[in-house]
């Protein structure tokens, strides 16, 4: 039972184009949904989070929409660049009592050609 | 680098042996979590530390797999009698562990292990 889930597995985009990265979740008990970025060779490295509470959070070139009543959540990057070419992993925390417990999507592989 | 680390990088053995992984979490966390990620799949949770205490283990865990964290510091994670359906990226994240929501997780490069 996938919980949280990036149906695009890929998505390549113009340099200075936007790039919009797309999340739907399943358990109304997550309350706090994050973003991470995976190099090859490397662990996932922590790119910007949203609390339930909020629908937008935003930072610098990414922002992060949360649309509850749809259970959707996406990230924005804007302009694209070549070094955000990577895997983007969307995560949720909250469904069990365990604190910091992350569910993780399948991820969608960014290409940003030049 | 005062980051996470993980060793060793790459594993390879064959079915039925034992393998310890090693994690060095960021020197003032108090949380420790171990993921496992497969081919084409995100990172899933396996278990957490909360300073030396194991506090959640996933059903994930089968009864082969178990993990330390003596005194707090580092977290051993050891897969006994492996399978090959063992073979993925297991993850070690830390976090500050103050109990605040969206705690960010920094995550270490993962040991890679191949089970033959």
């Amino acid at each position: 039972d996938q919980q949280v889930k990036q149906n695009s597995p890929s998505l390549s985009v113009q340099e200075g184009r936007i790039s919009i990265l797309n999340c739907d979740y399943t358990n109304s008990m997550f309350d706090y949904f994050l973003w991470y970025k995976k190099y090859p060779a490397e662990g996932p490295t922590f790119l910007i989070s949203i609390s339930s509470i909020k629908d937008k959070n935003e930072d610098g070139r990414f922002t992060v929409f949360l649309n509850k009543s749809a259970k959707h959540l996406s990230l924005h990057i804007v302009p694209s660049q070549p070094g955000d070419s990577a895997v983007y992993f969307c995560a949720a925390e909250g469904d069990t009592g365990t604190a910091s417990k992350l569910t993780f999507g399948t991820g969608t592989r960014l290409q940003v050609t030049l | 680098d005062t980051g996470v680390s993980q060793d060793p990088r790459h594993k390879i053995t064959k079915r039925g042996q034992n393998v310890t992984f090693r994690c060095d979490p960021i020197s003032e966390h108090n949380r420790l979590y171990w993921y496992r990620q497969t081919l084409g799949q995100g990172p899933e949770f396996l278990t957490y530390f909360q300073n030396e205490a194991q506090l959640e283990k996933s059903r994930l865990l089968s009864d082969r797999f178990s993990a330390e964290r003596p005194k707090g510091s580092f977290s051993t994670l050891e897969i006994q009698r492996t399978e090959q359906g063992d073979s993925a990226m297991y993850l070690c994240a830390s976090s500050l562990g103050q109990g605040v929501r969206g705690e960010t997780q920094y995550f270490g490069p993962g040991t890679r292990l191949l089970v033959l």
